[in-house]
């Protein structure tokens, strides 16, 4: 089993552009997350979805659009990256509220 | 809002010494959950406490949930470097509407 797939695992991109982080998890999950990571900020919830179609806003929505087409599939768009968005970026996926499986992060610098 | 905080947010500990982190909740948890990120790494699933006054433990790790479910604390037992990482507390709010909200977390060093 593969658990979360986090791609890409790097990236650089320049202010104004735009891309897409894909999360895949093989669990069957009905929970899908996605936080973000900074120095000192600890876990912050950017969107979450609670099943296939279904999309919430967390806690630092801003900036971020997501889209969950299908269950095993979870995606974190960045319309026009700003160099405030530069962070660790963590997908994870649950059954309901159970324990969090995440995926290895996705690093991204915007310059 | 519900607020999840951790203390110490740093704690430095000789090989061999103690460490506990707290986890104290703004409001009354379902339950707890405990994870563990070690540098460059990804948060990794401990444990997780339900009932009020709980107890576990996980060879030397203790995990205890506080009697009115607003606080939980991890407590490790002679450290050693592979304890190297930053520990998080994610607390279930109970009633309502259901959210996960995750700790400010504890980063550990351990000097050899």
């Amino acid at each position: 089993n593969a658990g979360v797939t986090q791609t890409p695992k790097f990236r650089v991109l320049k202010t104004g552009q735009s891309m897409t982080l894909l999360c895949a998890q093989d669990m069957n999950h009905e929970y899908m997350y996605w936080y973000r990571q900074d120095p000192g900020m600890g876990l912050r919830l950017i969107h979450y979805s609670v099943g296939e179609g279904t999309t919430a806003k967390g806690e630092v929505p801003d900036g971020y659009n997501v889209s969950r087409l299908k269950k095993q599939n979870f995606l974190l768009g960045l319309e026009s990256a700003a160099p405030s968005q530069t962070s660790v970026y963590f997908c994870a996926s649950s059954y309901v509220l159970g324990p969090q499986h995440f995926g290895d992060g996705t690093r991204l610098s915007i310059l | 809002g519900q607020q999840v905080m951790q203390i110490p947010q740093y704690q430095h500990v000789q090989e061999g010494e103690d460490f506990t982190t707290y986890c104290n909740s703004s409001t009354t948890l379902s339950n707890i959950q405990w994870y563990k990120q070690r540098p460059g790494g990804h948060p990794v699933f401990l444990i997780q406490l339900v009932k009020s006054g709980e107890v576990k433990k996980q060879k030397r790790l203790t995990f205890q949930f506080g009697e009115a479910k607003k606080n939980s604390s991890l407590h490790i037992t002679a450290t050693q470097t592979t304890d190297v990482g930053t520990y998080f507390c994610a607390g279930l709010n109970s009633g309502g509407y259901q959210k996960v909200t995750f700790g400010t977390g504890t980063k550990l060093q351990v000097i050899p």
